[in-house]
């Protein structure tokens, strides 16, 4: 059963539009993650969050920005959307000292 | 410079045989690793992860082998079965709960 909700799961937009992509999780995890992973490629990490109002950049150069007003929320907001935005964005949570729980991810196509 | 390396991209296996999956990094401040198991359209699932003051960690079907020395961590699975199909990520960290560094991932096909 699914502790981490990523919504939607699949979007198609059109360039220059603003999107944000919704990760919530229910089990209390202090720390968040965004990773960006396209087919055939490693996980890249763009944002984490190791608490409220604590947001720190991956090292995947990235235009999208994230906010951690809640424990359970950590969206993540593409000001702009272009092509080279087209990937699969996966959301995670972890306590201190475990792995990940991740979330299904959701497939942006931005046309 | 990729610190996770997986160098092979697919692996192909039949029903009942030993998979091995393999993965090398560079920095040798890494100090746990783990071992993602992806099907296509979900995210990454937790299989089995090791210290490094470890050598070896056994779950079930999988064994996590690690080698410091050579900087080489490989992914047994007996016996393998056509479930396992997915794609394999290698992840590391080291200390100071740093976020995790993926290879670029294996894709198992058992064959039955």
């Amino acid at each position: 059963e699914a502790d981490i909700y990523q919504t939607p799961r699949y979007l198609v937009i059109g360039t220059g539009k603003k999107i944000t992509l919704e990760c919530s999780q229910t089990m209390g995890h202090d720390k968040m993650y965004w990773y960006q992973q396209d087919p055939g490629m490693e996980l890249h990490l763009i944002h984490y969050s190791y608490g409220v109002n604590s947001t720190e950049k991956g090292d995947l150069s990235s235009e999208s920005t994230v906010s951690r007003i809640r424990t359970e929320h950590f969206p993540l907001t593409l000001e702009s959307a272009r092509p080279s935005h087209t990937s699969q964005y996966l959301c995670a949570s972890s306590e201190w000292g475990v792995g990940y729980t991740f979330g299904s991810g959701t497939r942006l196509t931005v046309v | 410079d990729q610190q996770v390396k997986q160098n092979s991209p697919s692996l192909s296996v039949q029903e009942g045989r030993i998979s091995i999956l393999n993965c090398d990094y560079t920095n040798s401040m890494f100090d746990y690793f783990l071992w993602y198991k992806k099907y296509p359209a979900e995210g990454p699932t937790f299989l089995i992860s090791i210290s490094s003051i470890k050598d070896k960690n056994e779950d079930g079907r999988f064994t996590v082998f690690l080698n410091k020395s050579a900087k080489h961590l490989s992914l047994h699975i007996v016996p393998s079965q056509p479930g396992d199909s997915a794609v394999y990520f290698c992840a590391a960290r080291h200390s100071g709960n740093t976020p995790l560094v993926f290879g670029k991932g294996t894709r198992l096909s058992v064959i039955a």
